[in-house]
């Protein structure tokens, strides 16, 4: 069964600093992953989305990279800012359903 | 863009009780929708899969008699939680796709808050 890991479990930046968010997964046979963020009693707002047979995408101030074969994505947030605090998610998706981590939750400092 | 929204967005109700929840697409159609749960501090797990005008397919785990999913038209899904518990007490999420497979964008709702008491 797949499983999804995400670290560190939370996180705290003064505003203005780059970071790094990591997920990893155990079964590579994914169709595509997705960065997820999550406002506290919020639902989800997809971020990236990366198809398998991509290495990464951007939005903005965020990349997202993926190396399916060692099972690993990381999501770059740049010049971080307080409205950037959330819970973010990872989840991978063989095609028929989503496998979510457990979370990053990231509060930025102003 | 697509929108999909629950109501209601939170409910409190007594042990024994039932509670429905609707997830509505408003302004696509929705072949497939999704039943996520979400217990504090950890992340979503999905409960079962239903398209429209078939039965719901569960997850292992998952009561079928106690989550009763209906996806009678392309835009909305309910969930009925069958006598309460607090156990059940939770945040539910529906998701929804236009095509029959999650590997498509999947639209989620803002969630639904349940607390039994």
């Amino acid at each position: 069964k797949q499983e999804v890991t995400q670290i560190p479990a939370a996180l705290s930046v003064p505003e203005g600093e780059n970071l790094v968010l990591n997920c990893s997964f155990t079964d590579s046979a994914i169709y595509n992953l997705q960065w997820f963020r999550q406002d506290p009693g919020k639902g989800l707002t997809s971020l990236l989305l990366i198809q398998s047979s991509q290495r990464e995408q951007t939005s903005g101030r965020l990349n997202a990279s993926l190396d399916k074969s060692s099972g690993r994505s990381t999501l770059y947030i740049a010049a971080s800012q307080p409205g950037d605090s959330a819970t973010y998610l990872c989840a991978v998706t063989p095609g028929n359903q989503f496998y979510f981590g457990t979370g990053t939750s990231l509060t930025v400092i102003p | 863009g697509a929108v999909v929204s629950q109501h209601p967005s939170w409910v409190i109700c007594k042990s024994g009780t039932s509670v429905k929840i609707e997830c509505r697409s408003l302004d696509f159609q929705a072949t497939t929708m999704f039943w996520y749960r979400q217990f504090p501090k950890q992340s979503l797990m999905l409960m079962a899969t239903s398209n429209e005008g078939s039965k719901a397919t569960y997850e292992q785990g998952v009561e079928k008699d106690k989550f009763l999913i209906n996806h009678a038209s392309l835009t909305l899904s309910t969930l009925t939680v069958t006598s309460a518990h607090p156990e059940d007490s939770s945040f539910y999420i529906c998701s929804a796709s236009d095509s029959g497979r999650a590997a498509e964008t999947q639209y989620f709702g803002p969630g639904t808050r349940l607390l039994v008491l």
